[in-house]
């Protein structure tokens, strides 16, 4: 199994709609959660992380954790074309330590 | 501030050729690293510095050497470039310190043949 999985989709929702993205894992010593974007022939930027459970808003995205379910959700509402990337989920210990991402997943926003 | 660079965008090897790539931040982080990309595979740790003048392999260090030149620049070398190597490479930077949110130059494209 491992460490961190996520659907590598594609997933392809139509403008204006919302999106769920998710990611579940194994190591109970992660503790901080952080979702990254990644453009086509770009590199990973980071969206935003969250410190243990709970839930995170930055304007139309939504950051959650369950520890005890070990699975971690991005929501984006209002989903625009621009939104079609990779996002990537990644995680780390108490002390920023044993950083691991999961695969990504490609989405895709139609007009 | 420029962020993480990365030099060379694109390059083209033949097998058996050697090359460094090049990566500097200026945000003033301890801590650097080097990632490959891969359709279906994700992003895998080749190397990481987690300091100045220390380095650290990672999953996937076969093939690979790397020098922390200074606090502010980390290179990747290929030795002896083989087809599997052909990848998008990345180089990224963290403070060091939690949640240690790592931040990433835009990437080498390269291409063994």
């Amino acid at each position: 199994q491992k460490e961190v999985e996520q659907d590598p989709g594609p997933l392809s929702v139509p403008e204006g709609a919302i999106v769920s993205l998710n990611c579940t894992y194994s190591n109970s010593a992660f503790q901080y959660f952080m979702w990254y974007r990644q453009y086509s022939r770009k590199g990973p930027e980071l969206l935003m992380y969250t410190y243990s459970s709970g839930n995170k808003e930055d304007g139309r995205f939504t950051a959650q954790v369950d520890k005890s379910s070990k699975y971690i959700s991005l929501f984006i509402r209002d989903s625009q074309p621009s939104d079609s990337a990779t996002y990537l989920c990644a995680m780390s210990d108490n002390y920023g330590q044993n950083f691991v991402f999961g695969p990504g997943t490609r989405l895709s926003v139609l007009p | 501030n420029a962020g993480v660079t990365q030099t060379p965008k694109f390059q083209v090897l033949k097998t058996g050729q050697s090359m460094t790539l090049q990566c500097a931040q200026d945000m003033n982080h301890n801590s650097m690293y080097w990632y490959r990309q891969d359709p279906g595979m994700g992003l895998r740790l080749i190397y990481y510095s987690a300091s100045e003048g220390t380095t650290d392999k990672g999953e996937v260090p076969n093939g690979y050497n790397v020098s922390r030149l200074n606090k502010r620049e980390f290179s990747l070398r290929l030795e002896s470039a083989a087809p599997s190597q052909t990848s998008v490479y990345f180089c990224a930077s963290s403070a060091g310190l939690p949640p240690n949110t790592q931040y990433f130059g835009p990437g080498t494209r390269l291409t063994v043949l």
